[in-house]
This record gives C-alpha cells, structure tokens and sequence, in this order.
C-alpha cells in the first residue's frame, strides 16, 4: 500500500529565505505528483503537477521536482513571503489506473513565514 | 463562475443523528470524491464516484454513505454508526479523459459532533 511522508510537519522562516518541502512515497508505481496549498479551513488548491516522466516543473517562485525511483519529490520556494504561509500537501497518484484517479496524501508541511 | 460548492461551511450535530453534507460541482466532471482531514493530517479517501449511479468505498467508507443520483451532485451522509465524525470534509471532482486527472477541490464543512 502506498504510503506518502512529508517532512518537516512544520517549518518557521524569515522572509526572503529560500526553503525546500519534503515529499517522500513507498511505491514508485506513480502516474504522476501533484502538490497543493491549503490555507486554515480552507479547501486544496493546486499548485503543480509533475508527470512520472518529468523531472520537474515550475510555476513563478516554486519548483518541484520528480525522482521517481527514490521515491522522492520537493517543493522550492524562492524568496518566501508571509502569504506563502500554508500547509502544503503532496499527493500520489497510482500507475495502474483502474481505481478511478485515487490520490494518496502525505500529512503536509505548515509552513509559516514571518515578516 | 465554474467551481465546486459545499455546504454549509460549519455543522454540529449530536451524537446519534444522521447528517448530510452536500456536494455540487458545475465543472460537468465526471468524477467525484470525498475525503475526510483531520487535524494536522492528510486527507483520507471515503468515497468516490466515477459516472452517475455509481460509487465505490474508499479507504475509510465505515460509518458513511453516498448516492449519485445526478453528475452535478454526490451528497455525502455520516451516518451514527461513524465512531469519530468530528472532521474537515473535502468534496472534489475531476474529469477522468485526459492525461493529468487533475482533482479540483471545494472549499470544505468542518463537522462537528457533540
């Protein structure tokens, strides 16, 4: 059964600073990754989408990337500002496609970023 | 404005009663799922819908059930028989033509049971 880690649960960060989101899943029989936002009590929304054949991809400050076979993917945050404060989810989705798209979920990383 | 709406936002209940959380998507998606987050975890599956008058169990369906009566629509009924209903409910939907089957997420019911 697939199992996806984030590490760390939490992480504090002056503004400005650079920081990495850890993402890390057991079975690499992955179709692709995708990483979404979640602000408190608020829904998810998604920031990037990797496919298993892709080593990363970026949209304006972030950066994720793929390596598929250690199991492994990170988020880059480039000159962190106060409304990246959120907690961040990976997500997995299997290979063999005929569960119907089901996404296994790491537990997240609340980041806050203070001014 | 496309998207997906549940509601209400925040629900209490007592012990023992039955409660429906309901889920509408405008996307014409055929794909719908929802997912139970408890605090400061990930999100757990419970069910997911594929196509109109169809659904199938998740990894944590006990205590819950669904219906699928229209494509826009996929309420979600917690049931007395769930031990822990207190939980952030997430309703998503997605289309399953395509390569990314990318999941779109509303914008959650906190539930809470006395």
């Amino acid at each position: 059964k697939q199992e996806v880690t984030q590490i760390p649960a939490a992480l504090s960060v002056p503004e400005g600073e650079n920081l990495v989101l850890n993402c890390s899943f057991t079975d690499s029989a992955i179709y692709n990754l995708q990483w979404f936002r979640q602000d408190p009590g608020k829904g998810l929304t998604s920031l990037l989408l990797i496919q298993s054949s892709q080593r990363e991809q970026t949209s304006g400050r972030l950066n994720a990337s793929l390596d598929k076979s250690s199991g492994r993917s990170t988020l880059y945050i480039a000159a962190s500002q106060p409304g990246d404060s959120a907690t961040y989810l990976c997500a997995v989705r299997p290979e063999v496609n005929n569960a119907g798209n089901m996404l296994t979920f790491g537990g997240g990383t609340r980041l806050m970023v203070k001014p | 404005d496309g998207g997906i709406t549940q509601s209400p936002k925040y629900l209490f209940r007592k012990e023992g009663q039955n409660v429906t959380l309901s889920c509408e998507q405008n996307l014409n998606h055929d794909a719908m799922y929802w997912y139970r987050q408890d605090p400061g975890q990930g999100l757990r599956l419970i069910y997911y819908s594929q196509i109109v008058n169809d659904f199938q169990k998740g990894d944590i369906a006990e205590g819950y059930s669904v219906s699928r009566e229209k494509k826009e629509s996929f309420p979600l009924t917690v049931t007395s028989a769930q031990k822990n209903p207190t939980a952030f409910y997430l309703c998503a939907s997605s289309t399953l033509a395509g390569q990314a089957y990318e999941q779109y997420f509303g914008p959650g019911t906190r539930l809470t049971v006395t």
